[in-house]
């Protein structure tokens, strides 16, 4: 199994550009999130999904969107990138049963000049 | 409102030496607690987690977390730390009658084991 991979690994934007970044994976967990890390904050959950076709927000969600059409993908996607958006972005999945631990993909390292 | 403390930004510590990792947590009701590490360039991996019963919770790599209901608390342990352990660790906690979106994570404690 792969577990839960990410594309791309990096990416540069400039300020205003528009991106996709693609989760997937192959444990047929129900749940999925997008995280967000920032040196000295831990993770923030940007949005989240507890199954194909559904999303929520998370703590961060703004200028970010999501899309889940598949249950094996969860999409997070920048409309207008601004330098705040500079992060490392995790995906991650998780059965969503009683305290399922997640599995986290590799991170996207992602800079907005 | 659930929130997770890590207090060390740092931990140094030498090798062979036992090694502890704090965390304190706030949560309504009881808690489910999971620690993870994460590596140079990769994503985190999930180590233990604590949902009831002893209180000394046994995980990957020789770690293991003890549950301290009176002190909030959720230490992660090792008796003989290993260079190969310099990592940075996250705890995280979530309410047991929450859904499992709503898992708050620390902000970190960077674990540095020398020779």
């Amino acid at each position: 199994n792969a577990g839960v991979t990410q594309t791309p690994k990096f990416r540069v934007l400039k300020t205003g550009q528009s991106m996709t970044l693609l989760c997937a994976q192959d444990m047929n967990h129900e749940y999925m999130y997008w995280y967000r890390q920032d040196p000295g904050m831990g993770l923030r959950l940007i949005h989240y999904s507890v199954g194909e076709g559904t999303t929520a927000k998370g703590e961060v969600p703004d200028g970010y969107n999501v899309s889940r059409l598949k249950k094996q993908n969860f999409l997070l996607g920048l409309e207008s990138a601004a330098p705040s958006q500079t992060s490392v972005y995790f995906c991650a999945s998780s059965t969503g049963l009683e305290a399922s631990e997640q599995f986290f993909g590799p991170g996207t390292r992602l800079t907005v000049l | 409102a659930q929130s997770v403390a890590q207090p060390e930004d740092q931990v140094n510590v030498a090798e062979g030496n036992p090694l502890t990792v704090k965390c304190t947590y706030s949560v309504s009701g009881n808690p489910y607690l999971f620690w993870y590490v994460q590596y140079p360039n990769r994503g985190l991996q999930f180590l233990l987690k604590y949902i009831t019963g002893d209180n000394l919770v046994k995980g990957s790599y020789g770690f293991e977390a003890e549950f301290n209901k009176s002190q909030t608390s959720f230490h992660l342990k090792k008796p003989s730390a290993l260079v190969s352990d310099s990592a940075l660790y996250f705890c995280a906690v979530r309410a047991s009658y929450s859904s499992a979106s709503k898992i708050i994570f620390g902000s970190g404690t960077r674990l540095s084991i020398r020779p």
